[in-house]
């Protein structure tokens, strides 16, 4: 079993769509980070929390630490959010990362 | 500062050679680490620096994996007698002590022919 689960794999979505992206895990963690993949590999830190809620332009990140959950929201998504987003946890020295969600803004 | 670099960006070796990447972190970071990614998965982890001391290795590196970083600066991962499962793109990311947000170069695309 992964430590990390993101749910879905895949997400289409149409331009102005609000999206939400859920990652569970199984680990005692120090912050839960979300991330930004684009084509080509480079990664982007989106936000590092360790409790309650995020808030960068039109993305949200929120965590609950008693249920091991958290959810990244995207409002008014626009095709240019098309990326993957990555779940990762702190453990230890190291970020324990999902399998990541693929998603697709269509205009 | 330009962000964590890595070179090079793509290299295609044949089955059995050796390979070299370097990264070369943030100026101000003290730790630095590498991540290996497969197509369609999350990076995982393979080892981690403070300064020059390598303070963990996963069991996904091998005794054909190497890392160092001589002066806790720059860092360089050697993969020794290449296999093709050794293909994956090579991420390195480094980050200050008691500021948990890892900054990550643009990575190493490895693949063994």
């Amino acid at each position: 079993k992964n430590e990390v689960e993101q749910s879905p794999q895949n997400l289409t979505a149409q331009e102005g769509e609000f999206i939400t992206i859920n990652c569970s895990y199984s680990v005692g963690i120090s912050a839960l980070h979300w991330l930004q993949q684009h084509p080509g590999g480079g990664i982007v830190s989106l936000f590092m929390l360790s409790s309650g809620k995020k808030k960068h332009g039109r993305l949200i990140a929120t965590i609950n630490i008693q249920e091991k959950h958290s959810s990244l929201h995207i409002t008014a998504s626009h095709p240019r959010d098309s990326a993957v987003y990555i779940c990762a946890v702190g453990y230890g020295n190291k970020l324990v990362f999902g399998a990541g969600t693929i998603l697709r803004v269509k205009s | 500062d330009t962000g964590v670099s890595q070179d090079p960006r793509h290299k295609i070796t044949k089955r059995g050679q050796n390979v070299t990447f370097r990264c070369d972190p943030i100026s101000e970071h003290n730790r630095l680490y590498w991540y290996r990614q497969t197509l369609g998965q999350g990076p995982e982890f393979l080892t981690y620096f403070q300064n020059e001391a390598q303070l963990e290795k996963s069991r996904l590196l091998s005794d054909r994996f190497s890392a160092e970083r001589p002066k806790g600066s720059f860092s360089t991962l050697e993969i020794q007698r290449t296999e093709q499962g050794d293909s994956a793109m090579y991420l390195c990311a480094s980050s200050s002590s008691g500021q948990g947000r890892q900054f990550f170069g643009p990575g190493t695309r490895l693949t063994v022919l």
